[in-house]
């Protein structure tokens, strides 16, 4: 237990449904980040928060959306999806951005069809 | 994020220490030497880090090459749960926020 949860931990959605994923974190921590991790490749960061603004957007489509009502709480808004982004999405959370360790949800497993 | 080489996978026997080696042999005097682990069907879990000086916790020792250009993750008594893949990651003290992933080393460890 990491301190750090995901919802829900497995979804599976069709290219014109509209989802969300949630994460949230009972650290204390500034900073939230998603990560996407695709079978046999590297995990990528895709956003990054810090105090409920977004500080780093790596190039990720426009289908993916994220929300960060508060430091707590993250979300991941999808629309329009494609079978490529069927995936691993995990969550983390480090006390700011920076060097400091950042600490993993358990991820949510997504299946576009 | 300077770039780090690890082997694709090792083995173990339980109850024996492990000695899982990173070379970075680009690495700038800014960069921390970060290590994560990800265990089946799991998120990433921070395991150590350092700087200059070799490091010591509860899960892991950090032991630094003099030069910096290598280090190894020493794991002295593996068990079946240390059986993950673990990820050796640089991170420049002055720059960005994101941990770089390579491929890491997978672990296995036998009973």
């Amino acid at each position: 237990e990491t301190g750090v949860t995901q919802t829900p931990r497995h979804l599976v959605m069709g290219m014109t449904n509209k989802k969300s994923l949630k994460c949230e974190q009972h650290l204390g921590h500034n900073a939230m980040y998603w990560y996407k991790q695709s079978a046999k490749k590297p995990l990528e960061l895709m956003f990054v928060y810090s105090l409920e603004e977004r500080v780093e957007n790596n190039s990720v489509p426009s289908r993916f959306s994220p929300e960060c009502p508060n430091s707590s709480h993250l979300f991941l808004h999808l629309h329009t999806l494609q079978p490529e982004d069927s995936a691993l999405y995990l969550c983390a959370s480090s006390q700011e951005p920076g060097i400091y360790e950042q600490y993993f949800g358990p991820g949510t497993r997504l299946t576009v069809t | 994020d300077a770039k780090t080489t690890q082997p694709n996978s090792m083995e173990s026997n339980e109850e024996e220490p492990v000695h899982l080696p990173c070379n970075h042999s680009t690495i700038s005097g800014t960069d921390y030497i970060h290590w994560y682990r990800q265990l089946p069907s799991q998120g990433p879990e921070y395991v150590i880090h350092g700087l200059t000086s070799n490091v010591n916790n509860r899960m892991a020792s950090l032991a630094i090459a003099e030069d910096r250009k290598s280090s190894t993750l020493i794991l002295h008594r593996a068990t079946l749960r240390d059986a993950a893949v673990y990820y050796c990651i640089l991170r420049d003290s002055q720059a960005g926020t994101a941990l770089i992933f390579g491929k890491g080393t997978t672990l296995s460890v036998s009973s």
